[in-house]
């Protein structure tokens, strides 16, 4: 049930894009991402619900496959301040007594200047 | 503040004692979530409240660990009988409702060393 992100790492340079990807082997209503700075709690990014909509950050865009059951985030003109691990948490109905999100291991990305 | 609080910030405790963790949500946040995270890895479902329901206890790993809440307010994760595989952060989270369009904010964690 846990969704499987993929790469587990990957390095930029400063400027450079990176994709990272969430999937799923169960149909999904929602997808959030969040990152997590060393040390630090996670905090939001974004959400993509079943349907299209969208909540998020204006620099950092991502896609919701349904029929896939995927998701990816795009990061481009990375900044080092982008540097962190990156968690998608996928919902697979909506609120009520199936509201928690069950979290994928992470993709750990550096930036580099 | 308006954020997720949760104490204490770090507990160091002794293979076998009881632990209380603590967590104090956004208020008027209905949803609370608690996350064990283990160094370097992701962030593990343990319990989620809403509101008035049942808690789902799905992620719970043993019947060594429970969890309280009162009301919309205050919850605790207490963990009995505590072993070296307990040392984790545990991270607590709330949202205004769960699911669906709301984020989960989250506290700044317990860092928990049994020794």
């Amino acid at each position: 049930q846990q969704p499987v992100q993929s790469p587990q790492a990957v390095i930029l340079r400063e400027g450079e894009d990176a994709v990272i990807n969430c999937s799923s082997s169960k149909a999904l209503y929602s997808v959030h991402w969040y990152r997590q700075k060393h040390g630090e709690a996670p905090v939001f990014l974004m959400i993509l619900l079943k349907g299209g909509e969208q909540k998020g950050h204006e620099k950092i865009s991502a896609s919701f496959n349904e029929k896939k059951q995927q998701s990816s985030l795009y990061l481009t003109a990375s900044q080092l301040s982008y540097s962190g691990t990156y968690f998608c948490g996928t919902e697979r109905h909506y609120g009520g007594s199936q509201g928690n999100l069950i979290f994928g291991k992470g993709t750990k990305l550096s930036v580099k200047p | 503040g308006a954020g997720v609080s949760q104490s204490p910030s770090n507990k160091v405790t002794e293979k076998g004692k009881d632990v209380e963790l603590r967590c104090d949500p956004i208020s008027g946040h209905t949803a609370l979530y608690w996350y064990r995270q283990r160094l370097g890895q992701g962030l593990e479902f343990l319990i989620y409240f809403q509101g008035n329901s049942a808690p789902d206890k799905s992620g719970l790993p043993s019947d060594r660990f429970s969890a309280e809440r009162t009301g919309e307010s205050v919850s605790t994760l207490t963990i009995q009988r505590t072993q070296q595989e307990d040392s984790a952060v545990y991270l607590c989270a709330s949202s205004l409702v769960s699911g669906g369009y709301n984020e989960q904010f989250f506290g700044p964690g317990t860092r928990l060393t049994v020794l």
